[in-house]
């Protein structure tokens, strides 16, 4: 299986700031990486799938940067509303992992 | 727009069996693999199983082989997971998700407990 690390594990910031999450795949997965919000009660909603490719009504303050092994979300000027759990997703294989999380929380 | 709606959760206890289902409208269901992810309490998603398109291609995490069992009728546009030998540990919201991870169901919760 295609491990996921995610770091870190949480985060505090203040609206306004810029954050960056990072996740590291066990092996090379080229740009077969998706990143999720999750809130609580609800299913994760994809925010960025190939790395990098922002879907359709998902703010533009969200982008995602990376290949091989080694990716990022940036959240620009954080709101609100973005104080979620993020999750990064392989779908190179068949048998998708996902990383353990990271919590953004209020300062 | 694209729907996945699950149902069959609820309180089982341990050795018990459930039958979840998932009803997807919106989109050519009997063209796309689906896959019933899961999520414990405080935890991040685990995947469960996977299904091809037609059927002919199943995958299974290691922890539910040889107790669960995917399965999917695409004249109903419907997707099965009939769960057997449940332990405290399969307690979890199961989603029903479309291969591309684009759309998932708003989860049905299993709760294994005595």
């Amino acid at each position: 299986d295609i491990q996921m690390t995610q770091s870190p594990s949480s985060l505090s910031a203040s609206v306004g700031d810029r954050v960056t999450i990072t996740c590291r795949a066990s092996q090379s997965i080229s740009n077969y990486l998706n990143w999720y919000q999750q809130k609580p009660g609800k299913a994760p909603k994809v925010l960025i799938s190939g790395a990098s490719t922002l879907q359709s009504g998902v703010p533009s303050r969200f982008s995602g940067s990376g290949s091989g092994t080694d990716f990022t979300l940036t959240i620009s000027n954080v709101q609100p509303e973005d104080f979620a759990t993020y999750y990064c997703q392989q779908s190179y294989r068949t048998l998708i992992t996902f990383g353990q999380g990271t919590r953004l929380d209020i300062k | 727009d694209v729907y996945l709606v699950e149902s069959g959760g609820g309180l089982v206890q341990p050795g018990g069996s459930l039958r979840l289902s998932c009803a997807a409208s919106g989109f050519r269901f009997s063209e796309y693999s689906m896959n019933w992810i899961r999520q414990a309490p405080g935890k991040g998603p685990e995947w469960v199983a996977y299904i091809s398109s037609r059927g002919e291609t199943i995958f299974y995490a290691d922890s539910v082989k040889g107790r669960f069992t995917i399965s999917r009728d695409n004249a109903k546009n419907l997707m099965h997971l009939q769960m057997n030998s449940l332990r405290d540990g399969d307690t979890a919201t199961y989603y029903c998700a479309h291969s591309s991870g684009y759309h998932w169901g708003q989860g049905t919760l299993v709760t294994v407990s005595s």
